[in-house]
């Protein structure tokens, strides 16, 4: 049992790059988030979702996509990377609000 | 709007102090509230979590928290700090179902020996 797992740990993408975060979970959660964190700030939701096919919108979804196909995995989306968001980013899964993260993706955007 | 303070941006004690740390939130419907910890470099840590009944509610590595609906407060406690609680330390207030976490910006624990 793995719980949440996401990769990459790290990475540095160039302004107006896109990529994807990977996030997986192998507790059967229905629930699944997207936060980053910044210094000072805590955790800032940027997406969640409530079930296979269900996404919608956090406190900070712009800049971000996300899509859930499956029970198990959760992407994270930067459609063209800008400085402001290099941050750590942290998945969730959750059944009953007790949310379990994963170790994050550190990202940097030069 | 949902929001969580806590006004400690750092906390020093000393090993085998006392310690408290502060959050008082703000929620429209009944808050169901939790404290995470990170230590650094890595993800977050249920530490406990309050939904309903005893106000005092008992958590992991000897840490408690008290829910005070008067003051909108739920304080984290440990009665003797040791070394390896040194750590960030996040408040979060959510609903009873969903995975809407706001929490607070994080309070950084410093342990002295």
């Amino acid at each position: 049992n793995a719980g949440v797992t996401q990769t990459p740990k790290f990475q540095v993408l160039k302004t107006g790059q896109s990529m994807t975060l990977q996030c997986a979970q192998d507790m059967n959660h229905e629930y699944m988030s997207w936060y980053r964190q910044d210094p000072g700030m805590g955790l800032r939701l940027i997406h969640y979702s409530v079930g296979a096919g269900i996404t919608d919108q956090g406190e900070v979804p712009n800049g971000y996509n996300v899509s859930r196909s499956t029970t198990e995995d959760f992407p994270l989306r930067l459609l063209s990377a800008a400085p402001s968001q290099t941050s750590v980013y942290f998945c969730a899964s959750s059944a009953f609000n007790e949310q379990f993260f994963g170790p994050g993706t550190r990202l940097t955007v030069l | 709007a949902q929001s969580v303070t806590q006004p400690d941006i750092h906390i020093t004690v000393s090993e085998g102090a006392s310690l408290e740390l502060r959050c008082n939130y703000s929620y429209g419907a009944t808050p169901y509230l939790f404290w995470y910890v990170q230590s650094p470099g890595q993800g977050l840590q249920l530490l406990l979590k309050y939904f309903s009944g005893d106000t005092l509610v008992q958590g992991i590595k000897g840490f408690e928290a008290e829910f005070k609906r008067s003051q909108s407060s739920f304080n984290l406690r440990k009665p003797s700090v040791h070394w390896s609680d040194a750590a960030e330390y996040f408040c979060a207030v959510g609903a009873l179902i969903g995975n809407k976490l706001v929490f607070g910006a994080g309070t950084i624990l410093r342990v002295k020996s």
